[in-house]
């Protein structure tokens, strides 16, 4: 089956500054990648996805890139705020599938 | 427009107790799911049901039963729950038939002494 490593665990950065957090996968079927949110106490929000067809997309400060080749994707966010401290999830799956496998999570930090 | 509902939102037994996790959504979704979420192990799937009157095994099924009441409920039952159970449960749902944007459930919080 698939599975998913995702790096770091923890992230801490300053206001302002970017982040980025990587995920490898290890089946080359898998083509549809999404990335979810979990603030703390919550539950799990969609934030951006992206399909094999495409090798990046971006939605305001969010950007997620994906290596099929190397299958490896990130998600980039830009000029970071300290409502983004969260633990964030990547995923992977084949598109019209069910089996969604996430990633470990990373626990982002905003320091203001 | 509730989206997903689950209860309870904590509960704690006794290893060998049962017990029922109930999941409504109010979306007219067609798919729903069972996770557990684990310290550093992301989101696992247990059970899900594509459609209503099936349900079908993710990757950890054992010491769990699931059942697809109607198209807005699904619930998962624990028959003897056991320590390695406790974990914070979470259902969700989709359009459509497939995993495409779920909308999770505020989780459940289940302890097993």
């Amino acid at each position: 089956g698939e599975n998913v490593e995702q790096h770091p665990s923890t992230l801490s950065v300053q206001e302002g500054d970017s982040a980025v957090i990587k995920c490898t996968y290890s089946d080359s079927a898998s083509n549809y990648f999404p990335w979810y949110k979990q603030e703390l106490g919550k539950r799990p929000q969609l934030i951006i996805d992206i399909r094999s067809n495409v090798g990046e997309k971006k939605d305001q400060r969010i950007a997620v890139t994906l290596n099929k080749t190397a299958k490896h994707f990130s998600l980039h966010i830009t000029e970071t705020q300290p409502e983004d401290s969260a633990v964030y999830f990547c995923a992977a799956s084949i598109l019209g599938g069910n089996m969604l496998t996430f990633g470990g999570g990373t626990r982002l930090m905003v320091k203001p | 427009n509730a989206g997903v509902t689950q209860t309870p939102k904590f509960q704690v037994l006794k290893t060998g107790q049962s017990m029922t996790l109930q999941c409504a959504q109010d979306m007219n979704h067609n798919s729903m799911y069972w996770y557990r979420q684990d310290p550093g192990m992301g989101l696992r799937l247990i059970y899900y049901s594509a459609s209503e009157g099936t349900t079908d095994k993710g990757e950890v099924p054992n010491g769990y039963n699931v059942s697809r009441l109607n198209k807005r409920e699904f619930s998962l039952r624990l028959e003897s729950a056991a320590p390695s159970q406790t974990s914070v449960y979470f259902c969700a749902s989709s359009t459509g038939s497939t995993n495409e944007k779920l909308f999770f459930g505020s989780g459940t919080q289940l302890s097993v002494l």
